[in-house]
């Protein structure tokens, strides 16, 4: 499984375009690259998902280079619910389990 | 709400006890995922179910044991439970064995207390 290694933690105020890199150096040619966002106490939600290039969705974007050696999750004008853990996994299509790092604890402040 | 159900929310037990914790997937998901997140852990990886048989194996302790009925619901048992079990125990679920999307929907997890 490719590691993933993002930043411990993050702050930003409401408004800004906050985003945050990880680094997946061993990345192998089937593997996906997926977010997640975790808010304290609940379950970990499918944020984005992304193979090459640019991928947009209503929430997020994500950018991902042609080396595919790391990704960056971009949330356009935060806001203070946006306040939350970010994981950024790599994982096949297959049967493999989703490995969840230690995330990233983004914190929005007025 | 992602469709996941646990139950139950909380519970406080003592060291030495057995709980059960019970899984209802999403409607229509086969695969079953079981993960723990305690403070200092993160979130581990358990076990994983696909239609009632066990599909992969992570980091579970020996005094844990899990099944996936045949209607999809799952349970996790945990015995000897010891203070370190404290911690939050989520569930998820997607549609199939294969993971097309890499999307798993998590339920709100169990908290489970030792003391």
């Amino acid at each position: 499984l490719a590691k993933t290694t993002q930043p411990i933690s993050m702050d930003s105020y409401e408004g800004q375009e906050v985003n945050i890199t990880c680094s997946h150096n061993n990345i192998a040619t089937n593997d996906y690259i997926t977010w997640y966002q975790q808010f304290p106490s609940q379950g970990p939600r499918f944020i984005i998902q992304g193979y090459k290039t640019k991928v947009t969705n209503e929430v997020a974007s994500l950018f991902i280079p042609a080396d595919r050696k790391s990704s960056t999750l971009s949330l356009p004008r935060v806001s203070l619910s946006d306040t939350a853990v970010y994981y950024c996994l790599v994982a096949d299509s297959g049967n493999t389990p989703l490995v969840f790092g230690k995330g990233t604890r983004l914190s929005v402040i007025a | 709400d992602s469709g996941v159900t646990q139950t139950p929310k909380h519970l406080i037990t003592a060291t030495g006890q057995r709980v059960t914790l019970r899984c209802s997937p999403r409607s229509g998901d086969l695969s079953v995922y079981w993960y723990q997140q305690s403070l200092d852990q993160g979130l581990q990886f358990l076990i994983q179910y696909y239609n009632g048989e066990e599909r992969a194996k992570g980091n579970i302790l020996e005094r844990f044991s899990a099944q996936q009925f045949p209607d999809l619901h799952s349970e996790l048992n945990l015995s000897s439970l010891e203070l370190g079990d404290s911690a939050l125990y989520f569930c998820a679920s997607s549609v199939a064995w294969v993971r097309s999307t890499g999307e798993l929907f998590f339920g709100e997890g169990s908290r489970l207390t030792v003391l």
